[in-house]
This record gives structure tokens, C-alpha cells and sequence, in this order.
């Protein structure tokens, strides 16, 4: 079966520096990726998204790089701020309609 | 608008129980989507219908799983009989179109089934 896993369950940073979250995935025809962020007791929220054609794509704060060579996606956020703290999760379009999940990095943000 | 809404927030029920969650997606949305989410497997797709039609079901576990749009405004996820490996957090969203980036998730039915 297809797989989404992250190399680090739990981050924490201080505030105002910058957070990198990691992100393998397994299936090389996948072509389309998302992070989301999901704060505690609410549902997750669609950061940004890249797809296969790019390797860097950026955000308010946020920028995404995919690496299909090693099957690697990271987030990084800027200026980490104390609303940033969530877990957070990457997603993978292999095919059609289809996304498979990451279990989630838990970042908190020390003030 | 209040976004997707819920319910119930939270059901304990025992094994073998029917259980029905409840979604009200975003008024003018068109696609609705069924997830649920444990701790050892993640965020998984259940069903997803687009103008009220079930497109692709492919992620319902078995048959004790049934999911109904009946109108653009409510949709139904019926366990049958339950069992405690059902137990997870149950999210509905929905979106414009299948723009994946104008997925908006409600705030989940967290079930124990007992």
C-alpha cells in the first residue's frame, strides 16, 4: 500500500526562528502534494499545496520544496510565531482523486 | 457563514450500535468529502460526492459503512453495526468544485465505540 510518513513527530522551536517539517512519501507517480496545519479539536487546514512540475513554491510565511528524486517534501515556516504551534501533515495525489495522509509532526512554538 | 458544521461533536456508543454523523457543508459548495482520522493511520478519504452523487467511495472500509447526500446540504456516515476499531475522529468537509484548496473541514465527530 501507499505510505506518507514524517521523520520528526515532535518539534519544537523558539519563537521567531525558522521551523523546517519533514515529509517522505513513497509513490513516484504521485504528482500533486499538499500540508496541512491542524490545531487542537479543530479540522485540518490547507497551507499550500506544489505540484510535480515545481521544486520550491511560497507562501505568506510558508514555502514548500519537493525533491521527487528522494521522494521528500519539507514546510518550512518563517518567523515561527506562537499561533503556528499545530501538527501538521502532508498529503500525496498519486493518482486521480485519491490522497494518502501523513500521521502528522507536532510543532510547538516556545514563546 | 458558519462554515461546515457537525454532529454530534462527540458519541460514545457501544459495539454492535448504529451510528449516524451529521454534515451541513458551506452553502454553494457542490463537493463534499468524508475522512477519518486516527492516531496510527492518519487522515484517510472515505467517500467524496460532487453535486450530491457518490464519486468515489474506494476508501470506505466494508460494508458496515454507508454514506447519503440526499440534497446539497446535508449529508449522512452510517456505522452499522459499530465496532470499537471504528473509534476515530470523523471529518466532513466540503469545497467548491474538487479545488482541493477550497476544502474547508468542519470540526470533526470525535466516536468511541465501546
Amino acid at each position: 500500500g501507499e505510505s506518507v510518513g514524517l521523520h520528526l513527530p515532535t518539534l519544537s522551536v523558539q519563537e521567531g526562528d525558522n521551523s523546517i517539517i519533514n515529509c517522505a512519501y513513497s509513490n513516484s507517480a504521485s504528482d500533486y502534494f499538499i500540508w496541512y496545519k491542524q490545531e487542537s479539536g479543530k479540522g485540518p487546514q490547507f497551507i499550500i499545496d506544489i505540484r510535480s512540475n515545481m521544486d520550491k513554491r511560497q507562501g505568506q510565511r510558508v514555502t514548500v520544496l519537493l525533491n521527487k528524486t528522494v521522494k521528500h517534501l519539507s514546510l518550512q515556516i518563517a518567523a515561527t510565531q506562537p499561533g503556528d504551534s499545530a501538527v501538521y501533515f502532508c498529503a500525496e495525489n498519486p493518482t486521480g482523486n485519491q490522497f494518502y495522509f501523513g500521521t502528522g509532526t507536532s510543532l510547538t512554538v516556545i514563546p | 457563514d458558519a462554515g461546515v458544521i457537525q454532529s454530534p461533536r462527540h458519541e460514545v456508543t457501544e459495539m454492535g450500535q448504529e451510528v449516524t454523523l451529521r454534515c451541513k457543508p458551506i452553502s454553494g459548495h457542490n463537493s463534499l468529502f468524508w475522512y477519518r482520522q486516527t492516531m496510527m493511520r492518519g487522515l484517510e478519504l472515505l467517500i467524496y460526492f460532487n453535486n450530491n452523487v457518490p464519486i468515489d467511495d474506494s476508501g470506505m472500509p466494508e460494508d458496515r459503512f454507508s454514506a447519503k447526500m440526499p440534497n446539497a446540504s446535508f449529508s449522512t456516515l452510517k456505522i452499522q453495526p459499530s465496532e470499537p476499531r471504528d473509534s476515530a475522529v470523523y471529518f466532513c468537509a466540503s469545497s467548491l468544485g474538487t479545488s482541493w484548496e477550497t476544502q474547508y473541514f468542519g470540526p470533526g465527530t470525535r466516536l468511541l465505540v465501546l
